[in-house]
């Protein structure tokens, strides 16, 4: 596997499931990051993990709750959610040197979520 | 505020035709840093460039050219001699204060 991996591709669930996403990383970089990409808007941060450690919430609901278990593997379970949830999930990675901003980000191919 | 606007939500050209993404960013801060993702129907955004503030170089790369003017706070994206595998959404975006800033994205239908 090379580059930034993600599972499923598609997911179908109802209101009331629990079910995660998984996203790995194969680049040997140090942060990762969920988004959120819904049709007609745009793209939006929603967690950020840095050496494992989570950085940025951006107001995400907590019926979204993010896991970092080291830093190839990042998780993203899903439990409760709401039909307006639906969207594609894009998990990204990225090498962050001390004192840079960020460098280039890496993406997976996205998990399509439908919420019925 | 920090802002990206990429105001042609669509475009269509034939196939060989040149065409240019316009993206005009909004920041106060003088170090930033700016990007360009290309996210093709599968769906998966692929880096295309990053392009540092102090850098007011245009960039070239294959068909591919990147044009910075910091006095306009524009950063367009050319296509030179189109192909239908241009066919995709662009995405300009804005680092600044470790905030990673997105444009709504350009739809380019390239057609043969």
């Amino acid at each position: 596997e090379t580059g930034v991996t993600q599972t499923p591709r598609h997911l179908v669930m109802g209101m009331t499931n629990k079910k995660s996403l998984k996203c790995e990383q194969h680049l040997g970089h140090n942060a990762m990051y969920w988004y959120k990409q819904s049709a007609k808007k745009p793209l939006e941060l929603m967690f950020v993990y840095n050496f494992k450690e989570q950085t940025e919430n951006n107001s995400v609901p907590s019926r979204f709750s993010p896991e970092c278990p080291n830093s190839s593997h990042l998780f993203l379970h899903l439990h409760t959610l709401q039909p307006e949830d639906s969207a594609l999930y894009l998990c990204a990675s990225s090498q962050r040197a001390s004192g840079e901003q960020w460098s280039e980000q890496y993406f997976g191919p996205g998990t399509r979520l439908t919420v019925t | 505020a920090q802002k990206v606007t990429q105001a042609q939500t669509e475009i269509s050209v034939v196939e060989k035709e040149d065409v240019t993404l316009d993206c005009v960013y909004e920041t106060r801060d003088t170090t930033y840093y700016l990007f360009w993702y290309k996210q093709p129907p599968s769906g998966e955004l692929v880096f295309l460039i990053r392009r540092n503030s102090f850098d007011e170089q245009n960039e070239i790369s294959g068909r591919y050219s990147w044009n910075f003017q910091k006095s306009t706070s524009s950063f367009n994206f050319t296509i030179t001699a189109s192909q239908v595998v241009d066919s995709a959404v662009y995405f300009c975006a804005l680092n600044s204060n470790y905030q990673l800033i997105w444009g709504a994205g350009t739809k380019l239908i390239i057609k043969p």
